[in-house]
């Protein structure tokens, strides 16, 4: 089982719809969590840092669950410019070393 | 404010020879992180640097590939006697300091492929 899984994807969503991604890690002694995006192979970039009480960053909210180890992304009135491959990204309590998960792949469709 | 910077962009090297990778770290940041992406994966984590310290390797191949980051100059992913399953992107991140919670800031990585 990998530390963190996500959905592949692709989703493929209409410009303004609202859509979510779900991502599970499998490592109790986990400490912090965070989405990145990623471009077609280009560097990952940070999106938001995901916090227990969940954040929200305009059009993007981010929620955590520690009791079932879940995590999640929601974006609103998605954009062209939203499309990419978007990262659930773990860190655990001694190690620096992020854990990446494979991806979510979005497409926004005109 | 330049970010991680990565050299070179591309890298051609044939079967049986060495790869260098260099990494300069965002200014002021003095960890240092190796990962590696292979077509159609996630990126996986490799190594972790701090000032002529190795702290974590536990993501390094046993055989070929080995890391540094002098006292001066850009940390250096180093890949003796390349394979045909080396090719892929080489990512290298840097945080501030040790605290976990701090994300990493990417470079735009190298690109390696194998003939």
């Amino acid at each position: 089982r990998k530390e963190v899984e996500q959905d592949p994807g692709p989703f493929n969503v209409p410009e303004g719809a609202t859509v979510a991604f779900n991502c599970t890690y499998s490592n109790s002694a986990s400490q912090s969590f965070f989405w990145y995006r990623q471009d077609c192979r280009k560097e990952p970039k940070l999106l938001m840092s995901v916090y227990s009480s969940g954040n929200e960053d305009g059009r993007f909210t981010a929620q955590l669950n520690r009791a079932s180890q879940y995590i999640s992304l929601l974006i609103r009135d998605s954009k062209l410019s939203d499309s990419a491959t978007y990262l659930c990204v773990v860190s655990y309590t001694g190690r620096r070393a992020l854990t990446f998960g494979s991806g979510t792949r979005l497409q926004v469709q005109p | 404010n330049a970010g991680v910077m990565q050299n070179p962009r591309h890298l051609v090297r044939r079967r049986g020879q060495e790869a260098r990778l260099r990494c300069s770290p965002m200014k002021g940041h003095s960890h240092v992180y190796w990962y590696r992406q292979l077509p159609e994966e996630g990126l996986k984590f490799m190594v972790y640097l701090q000032k002529e310290n190795i702290i974590d390797e536990s993501g390094m191949p046993k055989e070929r590939f080995s890391a540094e980051f002098p006292k001066e100059g850009p940390s250096i992913l180093r890949i003796q006697q390349v394979v045909r399953g080396d090719s892929a992107a080489y990512f290298c991140a840097s945080s501030p300091g040790g605290v976990g919670n701090q994300p990493q800031h990417f470079g735009d990585g190298t690109r390696l492929s194998i003939l």
